[in-house]
């Protein structure tokens, strides 16, 4: 079957570097995607990777490792308003998005 | 302001009752797609449209149907709710086919089934 595994919660602190993992078992690979989510709020789109190796975007980066199935999302310099669910997904070879399911970071100050 | 409007945002409704959750986008984009979100699962595809006039079925289709007329609409029916039914779904839309992953929601609606 097809899996996504990432952490259901994570804590740090205001102003640290936080690393979420992802890993993950699809029949085929055509990208990995983390979204962001807000308490009550909608999903919306962080990043993208296809390619292994890391994409920086702002205080945000995400790392791909094909064959190790791997990946993560760096946050940088965090904010309070960073506190919020973090998702991974990865479109499979029928381009259907498989969905982890979130993990929730907490910003403490 | 352009995106995807759901209504209504949240509902309770009796089991049994008939219920259409409303999704309607201003992005023209091909692809709509509704999910729904169950504490401690990910996201889960119930139905899709690639196009309007298509429609498919995504990982939990029981006890839901969609029709795509048009391209701005994409309504999800429950034809007799049930209580497993209580969830949050979110309607979305992508541009490009296939799915390119880069999803646009909508901001949800809640339904509780009693």
């Amino acid at each position: 079957g097809q899996n996504i595994d990432q952490p259901t919660e994570m804590t740090a602190t205001e102003g640290a570097i936080v690393q979420i993992n992802c890993t993950y078992q699809t029949s085929g690979f055509n990208g990995l995607f983390w979204y962001q989510q807000h308490a009550g709020e909608a999903p919306t789109f962080l990043s993208y990777n296809v390619l292994d190796g890391l994409e920086e975007k702002g205080r945000f980066s995400s790392f791909l490792s094909r064959s190790k199935g791997y990946s993560y999302l760096l946050l940088k310099e965090l904010q309070m308003k960073d506190s919020a669910s973090y998702l991974c997904a990865v479109l499979d070879s029928n381009y259907q998005l498989i969905w982890g399911a979130g993990t929730k970071l907490i910003i403490k100050p | 302001i352009a995106g995807i409007t759901q209504a209504p945002t949240s509902q309770i409704l009796a089991a049994g009752r008939r219920m259409t959750l409303r999704c309607t986008q201003d992005m023209r984009h091909n692809a709509m797609y509704w999910y729904r979100q169950d504490l401690g699962l990910g996201l889960r595809l119930i139905h899709y449209s690639n196009t309007a006039g298509t429609t498919g079925k995504g990982e939990v289709p029981d006890g839901y149907s969609v029709s795509r007329a048009n391209t701005d609409d994409f309504p999800l029916t429950l034809a007799s709710a049930v209580p497993s039914q209580t969830s949050v779904y979110f309607c979305a839309s992508s541009d490009g086919t296939p799915n390119t992953g880069e999803l646009f929601f909508g901001e949800g609606s809640r339904l509780t089934v009693l």
